[in-house]
C-alpha cells in the first residue's frame, strides 16, 4: 500500500534561516506526492506536486520540494523562512486508486 | 484558483440529532468529491469518495448508515451526520478535484468542526 512518513512531529526555525520538512514514501510504481498546509481551524491548501519531469519542484509562497528516488524522499524546503510559515504540513501520496493517503503531519514554528 | 466552500463552518448540536455538512466547488464542476475527517492534532482520515449521480464509496471502518453522503450534483456534495454523539465530534474537511488529469491536485474546504454535547 501506499504510504508516506514524517518522521518529525514538529520543526522549529528562526525566522531568515532555511528550513526542510521531511518525509518519506513508499509505493508500488511511479508515485505522485503532494505537499499541503494547514492554518489553524482551516482546511488544506496545496503547496505543490511532483508527477514526472524535474525533481526539484517549485510551489507556492517560494515553498520547493526535492524528489529522490534512491532515498525515497520528497523532503519540502524554503530558502529563508517566515513568521507566517508557522502552520501545520502534510505531505501525501495518490494511490492507485487516486485516493489521497496523508502522512501525520509536521508542525513547523518560525520564531521570529 | 479552484475555490471550495464549506457550510457551516461550525455547528454544535445535541446527541441524538442529525447534521448535514454542505461542500460545494465554487468555480469549476466536481464529479468527485471526497470526504475526511480530522482529529485533534491528528492526520486528515479519508472517510468516502463521493461520485456525482452515483452511490458514495466509504472507506472500511466507516457507517455508511451514520454518515450519509450525497452528491446530486457536480458542485454540491453533503455529509449528513445522523443521530450524533460526542464520540463524532471532529474537523470534517471536504475536498474535489476538478475532472480532466488523473493526477490533478484536491482542492480543499475550510472545514466543519461539529460538536456534539
Amino acid at each position: 500500500a501506499q504510504s508516506v512518513a514524517q518522521p518529525e512531529d514538529q520543526v522549529n526555525v528562526a525566522e531568515g534561516n532555511p528550513l526542510t520538512v521531511k518525509c518519506t514514501y513508499s509505493v508500488s510504481g511511479n508515485p505522485y506526492l503532494f505537499w499541503y498546509v494547514q492554518y489553524p481551524n482551516r482546511g488544506l491548501q496545496f503547496l505543490l506536486k511532483y508527477i514526472t519531469g524535474d525533481n526539484l519542484v517549485k510551489g507556492s509562497y517560494g515553498f520547493e520540494a526535492e524528489f529522490n528516488k534512491s532515498q525515497t524522499s520528497f523532503h519540502l524546503k524554503k530558502p529563508s523562512a517566515l513568521v507566517s510559515d508557522s502552520a501545520l504540513y502534510f505531505c501525501a501520496v495518490r494511490d492507485r486508486f487516486q485516493k489521497l493517503v496523508f502522512g501525520t503531519g509536521t508542525r513547523l514554528l518560525v520564531s521570529p | 484558483g479552484a475555490v471550495v466552500s464549506q457550510h457551516p463552518s461550525w455547528v454544535i448540536c445535541k446527541s441524538g440529532t442529525s447534521v448535514k455538512i454542505e461542500c460545494r466547488s465554487l468555480d469549476f464542476q466536481a464529479t468527485t468529491m471526497f470526504w475526511y475527517r480530522q482529529f485533534p492534532k491528528q492526520s486528515l482520515m479519508l472517510m468516502a469518495t463521493s461520485n456525482e449521480g452515483s452511490k458514495a464509496t466509504y472507506e472500511q471502518g466507516v457507517e455508511k448508515d451514520k454518515f450519509l453522503i450525497n452528491h446530486a450534483s457536480l458542485t454540491l456534495s453533503t455529509l449528513t451526520v445522523t443521530s450524533a454523539h460526542p464520540e463524532d465530534s471532529s474537523f470534517y474537511i471536504c475536498s474535489a478535484r476538478p475532472p480532466g488529469l488523473a493526477f490533478n491536485e484536491q482542492f480543499f474546504g475550510p472545514g466543519t468542526r461539529l460538536t456534539v454535547l
